[in-house]
């Protein structure tokens, strides 16, 4: 089946840390991967997405690298501020599904 | 333009009991779909709607789950009777169109309490 492993959080750093939140996926089909992101209150938000392997997703400092070989689209961002403190979800959709599939979610927390 | 809303953004209510939440999509979104995370695990597909159409219902748990979008619009989810492991948050999405090319637009939850 379709599914999305995040690394077990939660994830406490310091601002302008180096941020780095691994997924790796399982696909039956040749999926599109995304990163959704939750702040406080708030709903899930598209964070960055990549449809094709090798393909690089980014938004607001954060970067993530379509992975084939590796089945991994791991997010990335040089250097967190207290504002990213958020919860990160990862999540997949196969080429021509309708529906996402997620991981279970990292939470991070960025101290000033 | 509005985004998605949900009504309430938290429920309380006992074992037994029935609630029903309700989810607005961005206006002119024909595709509605229900996603539901439980006791902070992944957040998974519930089902999903065309129009009014279920087009697909899935992931949807059990008969204790119903939901509708009459007229196309605005849709609700009932769960009835509500059991403990019900508890979690309910996030409804929509679309402009079929969810491979188009983004889903999330909506802030509807956190749902049975005790």
């Amino acid at each position: 089946g379709n599914s999305v492993t995040q690394m077990e959080g939660p994830v406490t750093l310091s601002e302008e840390a180096f941020l780095t939140i691994n997924c790796t996926y399982t696909a039956t089909g040749y999926p599109s991967l995304f990163w959704y992101v939750q702040y406080p209150g708030e709903g899930l938000q598209l964070l960055l997405k990549a449809t094709k392997a090798d393909d690089k997703g980014s938004n607001k400092g954060f970067e993530a690298t379509y992975r084939k070989e590796t089945t991994s689209f791991h997010l990335e961002k040089g250097s967190v501020q207290v504002s990213d403190s958020a919860v990160y979800f990862c999540a997949l959709i196969i080429q021509g599904a309708q529906k996402l599939v997620f991981g279970q979610g990292t939470r991070l927390t960025i101290n000033p | 333009e509005a985004g998605v809303t949900q009504f309430p953004s938290h429920s309380v209510i006992e074992k037994g009991q029935t609630v029903t939440l309700r989810c607005d999509p961005i206006s002119g979104h024909d595709n509605l779909y229900w996603y539901r995370r439980v006791m902070g695990k992944e957040i998974k597909f519930l089902l999903h709607f065309v129009k009014e159409s279920k087009q697909d219902e899935s992931g949807m748990p059990n008969n204790r789950f119903l939901a509708e979008r009459t007229g196309g619009t605005y849709s609700t989810l009932k769960v009835q009777p509500a059991e403990l492991e019900d508890s979690g948050v309910y996030f409804c999405a929509s679309s402009q169109d079929q969810a491979w090319t188009y983004e889903q637009y999330f909506g802030p939850g509807t956190r749902l309490t049975v005790t």
